[in-house]
Order: structure tokens, then C-alpha cells, then sequence
């Protein structure tokens, strides 16, 4: 498909667990960023990797949270020691590189945490 | 730090009608674009239209169109001739030179036979 791939699309799991999310952009966009949106919530910013550059970490709101983006292409964000407040639906988007450069989002991974 | 405000956590509208959905933000920075995006159940955040700040005439994309009042910081979106389909979460975004989007809490537009 030529869209934002995300899985898995839900993921329940046991407080205490680590996840890892895993986004597949669109083909030749060099910007990646997560979000994540809370139930009934809008999205709340969490890293953003452009290029080769260092990523923009500002959004992660614990230093259980990181993310990783390998050749480029496929990023990962791992929760370590889940927390239920981590539980979520988690949003990759994409785009090209270049301030206005609309983002394109996948569907989301629906994280639970009991 | 910028915000995002969206004021009217719900709205419905009757198929046909036109409905009027209500932004505001706030940034100090001087260039920067204003989006609103609509989430169905699907979840995926489908763009909807988007206005870049110094552009002074408003962005149209068939029945969607914008009222954008720049002194007054606000950013609404008009949807006219309301189908079904439109029924859905609607969020206001800002993308600021930082590039990340910054979102309101968002609308719930439902739609009615």
C-alpha cells in the first residue's frame, strides 16, 4: 500500500510490560513523527526524526518512552514499563521534508495497559 | 508555546445544512499554517483543507472552505451541504517552524438523516 503502515493496530498488555510500536512510512518521506491521543483527547506531539538529523525528543513525556528510526525508513517507539496512563491510541504520520509539507497518518495503534 | 483552542466539543447538523466549526490559536511566531484535519472511527487523520498564515484569501476545497481572521487568531472551517460521511472528529492544527502540529481537543460533528 502507498499509506502510513502502522502495527500492531491494537496492542493490550499486563502493566510493567515494554511495547514497541512499529510505523512504516511512506515511500520518500525523510520526517517521521508520533503522536499519541488520549481517549477523547487531541494529539499530543512525541518525537519527530527529519532526515539525518537529531530527533526532536521534546514531546516524550517520560524517559520510559523512546523511539528509534532505522535507515531512515521504519521507526519504532518502545514504552518501557508500562504504565495504565500510557494506554492510548499512538499516530505515526509522514511527509516530506520542508515546513508546510502536509503530514500523512496511519491508523494508529490502539495500546491498552491493564 | 502554541495552542490550540476549539471550543464546541460537540455538533450536529442536519444532511444538506451547513455547519460552521470554531478554532482559535495563539503563537508569536509570524509564518505559520493552520490545518483542520477530520478522524472518523477508522481513526486515520484525513486532511481536510489548510490556509498558510500570509496568505490573506481564505482556502476552499469544494465543500469546505475557512474563515480565517488573522488579528483575531481564529480558524474556522464552514462545511457546506453536510453528507453522511462528514460525520466524524474534526481537529484545528497549527505547524509552526518546528514543524511538529499542534492540536486542539477537537469537535465531534455528527451529521443527522
Amino acid at each position: 500500500g502507498a499509506g502510513v503502515s502502522q502495527s500492531p493496530s491494537n496492542k493490550v498488555t499486563e502493566k510493567g510490560k515494554d511495547v514497541e510500536l512499529r510505523c512504516d512510512p511512506i515511500s520518500g518521506h525523510t520526517a517521521l513523527y508520533w503522536y499519541r491521543q488520549s481517549l477523547g483527547q487531541g494529539l499530543e506531539f512525541l518525537i519527530y526524526f527529519q532526515g539525518n538529523s537529531a530527533p526532536d525528543k521534546s514531546g516524550l513525556p517520560s524517559d520510559r518512552f523512546s523511539a528509534e528510526r532505522t535507515g531512515g525508513s521504519v521507526s519504532t517507539l518502545t514504552i518501557q514499563r508500562t504504565q495504565q496512563e500510557d494506554s492510548a491510541v499512538y499516530l505515526c504520520a509522514s511527509s516530506l521534508e520542508g515546513f508546510n509539507q502536509p503530514q500523512h497518518f496511519g491508523d494508529g495503534t490502539r495500546l491498552s495497559i491493564l | 508555546a502554541q495552542t490550540v483552542t476549539q471550543s464546541q466539543p460537540e455538533m450536529s447538523v442536519q444532511e444538506a445544512e451547513t455547519v460552521t466549526l470554531s478554532c482559535t490559536y495563539d503563537t508569536s511566531e509570524s509564518n505559520y499554517y493552520l490545518f483542520w484535519y477530520k478522524q472518523p472511527p477508522s481513526r486515520q487523520m484525513i486532511l481536510v483543507i489548510r490556509q498558510e498564515a500570509y496568505k490573506q484569501q481564505n482556502a476552499t476545497e469544494n465543500r469546505f472552505s475557512v474563515n480565517f481572521q488573522k488579528a483575531a487568531k481564529s480558524f474556522s472551517l464552514k462545511i457546506s451541504d453536510s453528507q453522511l460521511g462528514d460525520t466524524a472528529m474534526y481537529f484545528c492544527a497549527m505547524e509552526t517552524s518546528g514543524s511538529r502540529l499542534t492540536f486542539g481537543e477537537g469537535t465531534q460533528l455528527t451529521v443527522n438523516p
